[in-house]
C-alpha cells in the first residue's frame, strides 16, 4: 500500500536557521507529491506540490522541495525560518486507483520557531 | 472566488447521535473529498466524489455516508456516532490534480 512517511514529529529551529522538515513515499510509480501548512484550528493551505518537469519545486512563503525518485524523497526546505512559520507541516501523495483520486498523507511535524 | 466553505464551524453532539456537515466547493469544481483529522494524526480519506457518483471509498465504516447535490456541494453524514468520531471533518474540492481544502468542521463527541 501506498504510504508517506515524514521523519520526525516535531522539529524546533532557531529563526533565522534552516527548516528541514523530511518526507518519504512508497509507491512504485512516482506520485504527485504535496506539502501541506496547518495553523492551529484551521484547513490546510498547500505550500508547493510536485506533478512533472522540474524536481526542485518552489512554494509559497520561501518554502522549496525536491523530489528525488531515487531516494524516494520530498523533503521540504526554507533557508531562513520566520516566526510565522510556526505550524504544523504534512506531506501528502496523490494517489490514483480505479477512477479515484485521494491524498495520503503522513503524521505531521509540528515546527518551532524560537527567538 | 470564494473557497472552500464548510458548516458548521463547531458542532458537539452525545454518543448514539446522528451528524451531517457540509460543504461547498470552489465554483467549477466538480469533485469533493472528505477528510478525517484526528488530533495529532494526518488528515484520513473518507470519500471522493465527482459528478455525484461515488469515486472512491476510505477505510470507514457503513455509519459513514456521504452525497454530492447537482450544485456539486455535498453532505457527509455519520450515524451512532463514537466518541472516537471527535476530529476535524475536511472537505476539498479538486481540479488538476490538485485538492484545495476548506476550514474544516470540528466535531466533539461527548
Amino acid at each position: 500500500a501506498q504510504s508517506v512517511t515524514q521523519l520526525g514529529s516535531h522539529v524546533s529551529v532557531s529563526e533565522g536557521a534552516l527548516v528541514l522538515l523530511r518526507c518519504n513515499y512508497s509507491s512504485s510509480v512516482p506520485p504527485y507529491l504535496f506539502w501541506y501548512v496547518q495553523y492551529p484550528n484551521q484547513g490546510l493551505q498547500l505550500l508547493l506540490k510536485y506533478t512533472t518537469g522540474a524536481t526542485l519545486v518552489k512554494g509559497i512563503n520561501g518554502f522549496e522541495a525536491e523530489f528525488k525518485k531515487s531516494e524516494t524523497s520530498f523533503h521540504l526546505t526554507k533557508p531562513s525560518a520566520h516566526m510565522s512559520d510556526a505550524a504544523e507541516y504534512f506531506c501528502a501523495a496523490n494517489i490514483n486507483q480505479g477512477g479515484s483520486e485521494k491524498l495520503v498523507f503522513g503524521k505531521g511535524t509540528k515546527l518551532t520557531v524560537n527567538p | 472566488d470564494a473557497g472552500v466553505t464548510q458548516s458548521p464551524t463547531h458542532l458537539i453532539k452525545t454518543r448514539g447521535q446522528h451528524v451531517t456537515l457540509r460543504c461547498s466547493p470552489i465554483s467549477g469544481h466538480k469533485s469533493v473529498s472528505w477528510y478525517q483529522q484526528v488530533l495529532g494524526q494526518g488528515p484520513q480519506f473518507i470519500f471522493q466524489y465527482y459528478e455525484k457518483e461515488e469515486r472512491g471509498r476510505g477505510n470507514f465504516p457503513d455509519r459513514f455516508s456521504a452525497r454530492q447535490f447537482p450544485n456539486y456541494s455535498s453532505e457527509l453524514n455519520v450515524n451512532a456516532l463514537l466518541l472516537g468520531d471527535s476530529a476535524l471533518y475536511l472537505c476539498a474540492s479538486s481540479f488538476a490534480h490538485e485538492q484545495y481544502f476548506g476550514p474544516g468542521t470540528r466535531l466533539t463527541v461527548t
